[in-house]
Parts: structure tokens; C-alpha cells; sequence
């Protein structure tokens, strides 16, 4: 069973419509929660971590908010530059010691802005 | 910044062949990790490392092994390459000790057994 899940799968949108990804997750005890950012071809990059309910992060057009049992990425008016996939990872608190840093990632949307 | 590099961008190798991909982390980071993606699986966990000469399997470690001899330096070996290793592998790094734990990744190895 996956322990991240994120939806949509792929997501098209026209440039300038904003939208949100969903990023739920079912570890029982949340450390962080991750998201990043992955153009093809190439390794993800980090965005933000999110730590507890109701903290937001904001960079450029993205914004992350955290729940309990979920987290979403708001895209804001998104530019053709705004297209790849988006990748969320949890880190639980039933690791302890040496797989203290390991972390579970959803499978990504993939977002395609057009012109 | 910190800088997470793979030795090779594009690899091409024969069913059979020994197979090293080589990660390297300049953070002086605990923790490096080997993933590896395929369309529609997402990142899978092979093998991590959580100090030198120390590893944990991860969730696929059949057919892979690593090794870790210097606290910068992360290998990926696969002992008898298969057309069913095909993939993009990416290393990651994090800081180790500290309670939330951001991953940093490499660019990627894209790897061809054929």
C-alpha cells in the first residue's frame, strides 16, 4: 500500500488558470512533509518542507499548505515555465535511528502549462 | 548550494556486465541514497547509507549492491546487469542526525542494458 498519494496523475493547464495538486499521505506520525520539483531528464529539485498543520510556504507562484492528512500545492496564474513534475515525499516517525532520514515519495503530477 | 554528482549522464552496457554508478556529495552529509524511476513507479528506494561502510536495504535491493568507503562517496553496483535494470537512478544526499530530513539529488544516470 502506498504510503503517498498524489492526484492528479497529469494536469493541463492554460497559462495563467490556477489550479492545486493534492499530495495525501497515511503515516501516523508525520516528521515532514516534502515537495519538489522534477523537469525530465533530470533530478528533482527541492522546493519546500512543510512540518505542521496549518504552516504554508510560498516561493514565486507556489504555494504549499499542509493538513493533517494532506498537503497541496497551489499553482497561482502558471507559466508555460511552471510545466513538470511535481513530486511530494513524507518522513514518519516510526523510523527511527538509522532509517531515521529516509523518506516516501507519491508517484508525481505531471503539470503542462500551454501558452 | 549543495551539489550532489553522478559519474555518468548516459551509460549503455551489455545483459551480464558488472556495473558501478558513482555518487559523490561536497556537504558533508550522513545520509546518501539510490533510487531508481521508471514511468509510472516513481521513485523507488534501493539502498541507503546512514554513515560510512554502513547501509540499509531499501525497498528493491535485488540484483543491486553498494558500497560506501569514504562519508562522500556512495556506489551502486549491479553485479550482472539485466535488460529489466533499465532506468534513470538518482542519488540523493541528506544531512543525517537532524529531525526533518531534506533529500538532495544528483542529475541522474540514465542506464541502457541491453
Amino acid at each position: 500500500e502506498d504510503q503517498v498519494t498524489q492526484s492528479p496523475e497529469a494536469l493541463r493547464l492554460q497559462e495563467g488558470e490556477s489550479s492545486s495538486l493534492n499530495c495525501s499521505y497515511t503515516v501516523s506520525g508525520l516528521r515532514g512533509l516534502f515537495w519538489y520539483r522534477q523537469d525530465p531528464g533530470k533530478g528533482p529539485e527541492f522546493l519546500f518542507t512543510l512540518y505542521s498543520a496549518g504552516e504554508e510556504k510560498e516561493k514565486e507562484r507556489l504555494k504549499a499548505t499542509l493538513t493533517k492528512k494532506e498537503s497541496f500545492l497551489h499553482i497561482t496564474a502558471p507559466k508555460p515555465e511552471d510545466s513538470a513534475t511535481y513530486l511530494c515525499a513524507v518522513q514518519a516517525y516510526e523510523d527511527r535511528g538509522s532509517t531515521l532520514g529516509r523518506l516516501y515519495f507519491g508517484r508525481g503530477t505531471q503539470l503542462t502549462v500551454w501558452p | 548550494d549543495v551539489k550532489v554528482t553522478q559519474s555518468s549522464r548516459y551509460l549503455v552496457k551489455r545483459t551480464g556486465e558488472k556495473v558501478f554508478l558513482e555518487c559523490v556529495q561536497d556537504m558533508d552529509h550522513e545520509n546518501m541514497f539510490w533510487y531508481r524511476q521508471d514511468p509510472g513507479l516513481g521513485l523507488r528506494l534501493i539502498y541507503f547509507s546512514y554513515d560510512v561502510k554502513m547501509k540499509e536495504k531499501g525497498d528493491i535491493p535485488e540484483g543491486y549492491s553498494v558500497s560506501r568507503e569514504k562519508k562522500e562517496r556512495f556506489s551502486l553496483i549491479l553485479e550482472s546487469a539485466s535488460t529489466n535494470q533499465t532506468s534513470m537512478y538518482l542519488c540523493a544526499s541528506s544531512p543525517g542526525g537532524a529531525t526533518q530530513e531534506t533529500q538532495y539529488f544528483g542529475p541522474g544516470t540514465r542506464l541502457l542494458v541491453l
